[in-house]
């Protein structure tokens, strides 16, 4: 079936260094989205891509398409305390004939002050 | 305004008994969508649910099972509850763009 795989699992890193995220599957997908996730909320859409090789920016966070459809990465610059979440992939695919989302497994980000 | 809310925050039962959680979307929305969250994992898809009827559900038991009202909103009922039920249940509209805040189930 039509899976997400996230890399890394969990990142620690200092306050202001750069982060970079990525997601991975087997089949193509005709949309990536990104989320971030609070602890004790929902996901919260950051950034979708519709286009193979679309890159996307949404303030300091950048986010591609990757050419071959099945992949796509996350950027976040300069990273600040409110960055700590976790993120995630996620991509519609068909399954049993109905659309629904699949999401990887999260990057969980941690940042030290 | 939300574009969903869920209720309850938080929900604690017992094994063996069975949980209510509700949805309701913003206005002009006919689709809901229920994922559950297991602590550390990933979302899965649990049912979707437009105009009324059960489109599709994922890979959970029958025990898992909800409904539509006539005025959008959504119930999942979850019943025989197990301890390993115990997660975030999140509720989401726009094919799944937008989500709630969620609903914190614990069994114990």
């Amino acid at each position: 079936g039509q899976q997400l795989n996230q890399s890394p699992q969990s990142m620690f890193i200092q306050e202001g260094e750069d982060v970079s995220m990525n997601c991975t599957s087997s089949s193509i997908f005709n949309t990536w989205l990104w989320y971030k996730q609070d602890p004790g909320e929902g996901p919260v859409l950051l950034i979708a891509l519709y286009k193979a090789g679309e890159l996307t920016s949404n303030g300091r966070l950048t986010a591609q398409f990757g050419i071959t459809r099945k992949d796509s990465f996350l950027n976040i610059s300069a990273s600040i305390p409110s960055d700590v979440g976790i993120y995630f992939c996620a991509g519609p695919a068909f399954i049993q004939g109905a659309q629904k989302l699949v999401f990887g497994q999260g990057t969980r980000l941690t940042i030290n002050p | 305004e939300a574009g969903v809310t869920q209720s309850p925050t938080h929900l604690i039962k017992t094994r063996g008994q069975q949980a209510t959680l509700r949805c309701s979307p913003i206005s002009g929305h006919t689709s809901v969508y229920w994922y559950q969250q297991a602590l550390g994992l990933g979302l899965q898809f649990l049912l979707w649910y437009d105009e009324g009827e059960e489109r599709n559900r994922g890979n959970f038991p029958p025990r898992f099972s909800g409904r539509q009202f006539p005025n959008y909103s959504s119930e999942l009922n979850v019943n025989a509850l197990e301890l390993e039920d115990s997660a975030l249940y999140l509720c989401a509209i726009q094919g799944g763009y937008t989500f709630g805040s969620g609903t914190r189930l614990t069994v114990v």
